[in-house]
């Protein structure tokens, strides 16, 4: 069965530092997506991106952040100068898109530390 | 706007006992209404979904009705196993396709033999 796959799955990094999270949708989806659960808290949305850009954000996706489809497989979340509170766990999520009540897929995540 | 209310947790239920787990919503028009559960060291798998007012999702024994007159999707599952153990959440997608999915806090089941 296909499946949304994240690397890595645990990232450490010092503050102010760079960081990319890497995911691979499904193959046959349009619309892709970044969500971030802070510990303890709701998961919350942060991006989502059709047909190679940005169709929705949240207020908590600022210009430290960007999302691109280098190539047909990857998609990737950057953070630029990373901040404590940016530690969570980021989940990558896919879906078809075009249908009503589609589901979204999601990958096991990507636990970020922020130091 | 748009949000997802559950019940708080975490919840320790003996094996073969009864489950549920609250949710209510909020939302403009006509949403999409999901179930989603986590394993320990795993991604969000869907459990079960409904789309409109009146329809009930199921698999694996958990059922949630959705219920536009109480603005409610309820979880429930007549008879829990160990391998039930996980947190568990409510999402809803807002009308349309391809919308971001608004989560509840999470509830974390343990089952005990």
């Amino acid at each position: 069965e296909p499946e949304v796959t994240q690397t890595p799955s645990h990232q450490v990094t010092q503050m102010g530092q760079e960081v990319i999270l890497r995911c691979v949708p499904i193959s046959n989806h349009l619309y892709f997506y970044w969500y971030r659960q802070i510990l303890g808290q709701k998961v919350e949305f942060l991006v989502s991106f059709y047909n190679n850009e940005i169709s929705e954000k949240s207020e908590i996706f600022d210009d430290q952040f960007s999302v691109e489809r280098p190539d047909g497989s990857n998609f990737t979340l950057k953070i630029r100068s990373t901040k404590l509170e940016d530690s969570a766990m980021y989940f990558c999520a896919s879906s078809h898109g075009t249908r009503w009540g589609d589901e979204q897929f999601f990958g096991p995540g990507t636990r970020l530390t922020v130091l | 706007g748009n949000s997802v209310t559950q019940m708080e947790g975490p919840v320790t239920l003996s094996e073969e006992a009864f489950l549920t787990i609250n949710c209510t919503y909020t939302a403009t028009g006509y949403p999409s209404l999901f179930w989603y559960v986590q394993y320990p060291g795993e991604g969000l798998q869907l459990l079960l979904k409904a789309t409109k007012a009146d329809d009930k999702g199921s698999n694996k024994g958990f059922e949630a009705t959705y219920r536009k007159e109480t603005t409610s999707f309820h979880l429930e599952k007549g008879s829990v196993q160990v391998s039930d153990s996980a947190v568990y959440f409510c999402a809803l997608s807002p009308s349309g396709a391809g919308n971001q999915f608004y989560f509840g806090t999470g509830t974390s089941l343990t089952v005990i033999p």
